[in-house]
């Protein structure tokens, strides 16, 4: 089956610590996307990366870092200077070019909460 | 400033009618309005999509209007199933240069369906 995974599923951390989601993709999509949602709220970007070794900040970035190192892996870290981490992240990826839409896939999503 | 928000928070319909779902939007750059349906505790889904050129786009069971002159879009469901309780989001694309897809989430407008 094609799609996304992301995991876990839900994950608790003490306030403080650094903590990675892991998001991979084999759908051969050259995009990747974080989002994060609050309760009650649309989504809201983090960062997004176009191709393999380059990704780009999004509205909300402070706090957190990604890496690309493979087509099919974008993986977050959720660090100790986010002031507010706990929320519902979200990880989409789509393909690239062409002059219409090209649809957003996202993954079943992480619940992370911050003790 | 830009933003793509939802009039009504909760929407209850009885099953066999007909659901709409309405939404504001405040930037005429758009490309692309898109309805994203997201049931809880998973990511969302992609319904469909209009182009900003035009004012009206049939799927299976769903219709979307456009009017730009009220930069009103709308998501119409036919004959309302218990499995279309969700929240909707609709969201605005536009393109940079670089061909990156800017995706702006409205806050989601949760459809309870009555049996």
């Amino acid at each position: 089956d094609g799609g996304i995974t992301q995991s876990p599923k839900y994950l608790f951390r003490k306030e403080g610590q650094n903590v990675t989601l892991s998001c991979e993709q084999n759908l051969n999509h050259d995009a990747m996307y974080w989002y994060r949602q609050d309760p009650g709220q649309g989504l809201r970007l983090i960062y997004y990366s176009q191709i393999v070794n380059d990704f780009q900040k999004g509205d909300i970035a402070e706090g957190y870092s990604v890496s690309r190192e493979k087509k099919e892996s974008f993986p977050l870290t959720v660090t100790s200077a986010q002031k507010n981490p706990t929320a519902f992240y979200l990880c989409a990826s789509s393909r690239l070019a062409g002059g219409r839409y090209n649809e957003q896939f996202f993954g079943p999503g992480t619940r992370l909460t911050v003790l | 400033g830009e933003s793509v928000g939802l009039h009504l928070p909760t929407l209850s319909v009885q099953e066999g009618d007909n659901s709409i779902i309405n939404c504001a939007y405040s930037n005429s750059a758009s490309d692309y309005f898109i309805w994203y349906k997201q049931e809880s505790g998973k990511g969302p889904q992609f319904i469909i999509d209009i182009r900003s050129n035009m004012d009206k786009r049939q799927g299976q069971r769903v219709t979307v209007l456009l009017n730009k002159t009220v930069k009103h879009l709308s998501l119409q469901i036919a004959a309302t199933q218990p499995g279309d309780s969700a929240v909707y989001f609709c969201a605005d694309l536009r393109k940079n240069s670089g061909g990156y897809q800017k995706v702006t989430f409205g806050t989601g407008t949760k459809l309870q369906v009555i049996p």
